[in-house]
């Protein structure tokens, strides 16, 4: 069965600087997707990146950049010039190609100092 | 509507009562998908729909839960005699095809269910 461990429940960072948060998976899969959500306290979850397993290259959108260790089975959100829009909890979640559920870590709260 | 939208909101409800949640979903989109957020077991895959089958229902808990789909469009998810144990936040979610390149799911606000 796939899993996705997020092992940090919370993390704090100071506006303006850089925050890496830690996501590990388990599968036997090759071929599959992984994402960061944010649920903000509307309590709406938002697509903030994706990543492609066959693809080696980290995806990046904007502001946020992942580091992604197939081989480890690792994949980490960094936020960069962190603003106080992005304090909500994270998911990291796993699909495969063929099956679309989802199947989420257990989220991690981030909040921003300003 | 411009995204997914979910009713009631809240819902407070007594314990051993049923409930309806509702789902409705991107316009066009064929896939949907119910999950469950609650404290102690993060959220979960309850039940996905690929028009109005429902091709994996794997995730709910218990045969008092039970969905469906109508007109390819608006879901129901309906608790039978809640438990204390229900309470949770229930999210939906519509997508594309599954064909589709990346098949993004998009959320709802959810509706927070409390059981008293």
């Amino acid at each position: 069965a796939q899993t996705v461990t997020q092992s940090q429940p919370e993390m704090s960072v100071q506006e303006a600087e850089t925050v890496t948060l830690s996501c590990t998976y388990d599968t036997s899969e090759s071929d599959y997707y992984l994402f960061w959500y944010k649920q903000p306290p509307s309590r709406q979850m938002i697509l903030v990146i994706r990543q492609e397993a066959y693809k080696q290259q980290n995806a990046t959108e904007n502001r946020f950049s992942v580091n992604f260790q197939k081989a480890a089975k690792s994949f980490s959100l960094k936020i960069s010039d962190s603003q106080l829009g992005d304090a909500a909890m994270y998911f990291c979640a796993y699909r495969t190609r063929a099956n679309s559920k989802l199947t989420f870590g257990k989220g991690i709260t981030l909040s921003v100092r300003p | 509507g411009a995204g997914v939208s979910q009713s009631p909101s809240n819902k407070v409800t007594e314990k051993g009562k049923d409930v309806e949640l509702r789902c409705d979903p991107i316009s066009g989109h064929t896939a949907l998908y119910w999950y469950r957020q609650s404290l102690g077991q993060g959220l979960e895959f309850l039940i996905y729909f690929q028009g109005n089958s429902a091709p994996d229902k794997s995730g709910l808990p218990s045969d008092r839960f039970s969905a469906e789909r109508t007109g390819g469009s608006v879901s129901t998810l309906t608790i039978q005699r809640t438990q204390q144990e229900d309470s949770a936040v229930y999210l939906c979610a519509s997508s594309t095809s599954l064909s589709a390149k990346t098949n993004e799911q998009f959320f709802g606000p959810g509706t927070r269910l409390t059981v008293l």
